[in-house]
């Protein structure tokens, strides 16, 4: 499966959007970007995912670039239990894979 | 629909001594995985198993770390001795292979261990 890079951090004001980036330059065309976060001391949580199209859901949007070489996950109203880790992972569909988590990103939400 | 259930939530013991967790994955899901989450860090894959049988288990520590999937659903992990670099939260997943299939892991709520 593709590496994943993603900032260490990032902070956003309440009910603002917030934009987290993730970059997957050797994404294999049948791999998908998946995101989950992790909130303190809970296990990870599926967000959405996506292969060529921008999805959204009623947790957030996913908008992958045209050469699908870099994903953003938005938040578009973050709030404060939205602070959280935020990992990117890519995986292929179907068949055995082997889902693997970098360090992701911690997003602070603020007042 | 009932998640992933682990148990215990915590356990505190010294080293050399041994530790088992389980997990119950939701009902159905084929593939089950075990991951080590140290502090500050992502979590980390040790072993995955597909019903009853291992898929992957390169990242575990195979002289100290044992894992098993009886019948297909419930699994254990065991640690025997345990050491002070095995203070982590040990998390359970499992995901289905049903359609339609998103392909999502679906985490527990992990066991906290703290090796002294």
């Amino acid at each position: 499966d593709a590496k994943t890079t993603q900032p260490p951090s990032m902070d956003c004001a309440e009910g603002r959007a917030a934009n987290l980036p993730c970059n997957h330059s050797t994404i294999s065309g049948n791999e998908y970007v998946y995101w989950y976060r992790q909130i303190h001391s809970q296990g990870p949580q599926y967000i959405i995912h996506g292969l060529k199209n921008n999805e959204t859901n009623e947790m957030a949007s996913l908008i992958i670039t045209e050469d699908r070489k870099s994903s953003t996950l938005i938040l578009p109203h973050a709030t404060l239990r939205d602070t959280a880790v935020y990992y990117c992972i890519v995986r292929a569909s179907g068949g055995s894979y082997i889902p693997t988590f970098g360090r992701g990103t911690s997003l602070i939400v603020h007042p | 629909e009932a998640g992933v259930a682990q148990s215990p939530r915590y356990k505190i013991i010294e080293k050399r001594q041994s530790v088992a967790f389980w997990c119950n994955p939701i009902s159905g899901h084929a593939t089950l995985y075990w991951y080590q989450q140290i502090l500050g860090q992502g979590p980390k894959l040790l072993i995955q198993f597909q019903n009853n049988g291992v898929v992957d288990d390169s990242q575990l520590p195979k002289d100290r770390f044992s894992a098993e999937r009886l019948k297909g659903v419930d699994s254990t992990l065991k640690i025997q001795p345990a050491k002070l670099e095995d203070s982590a939260v040990y998390l359970c997943a499992s995901s289905g292979t049903g359609t339609p299939n998103t392909g999502e892991l679906f985490f527990g709520e992990g066991s906290r261990l703290t090796v002294l």
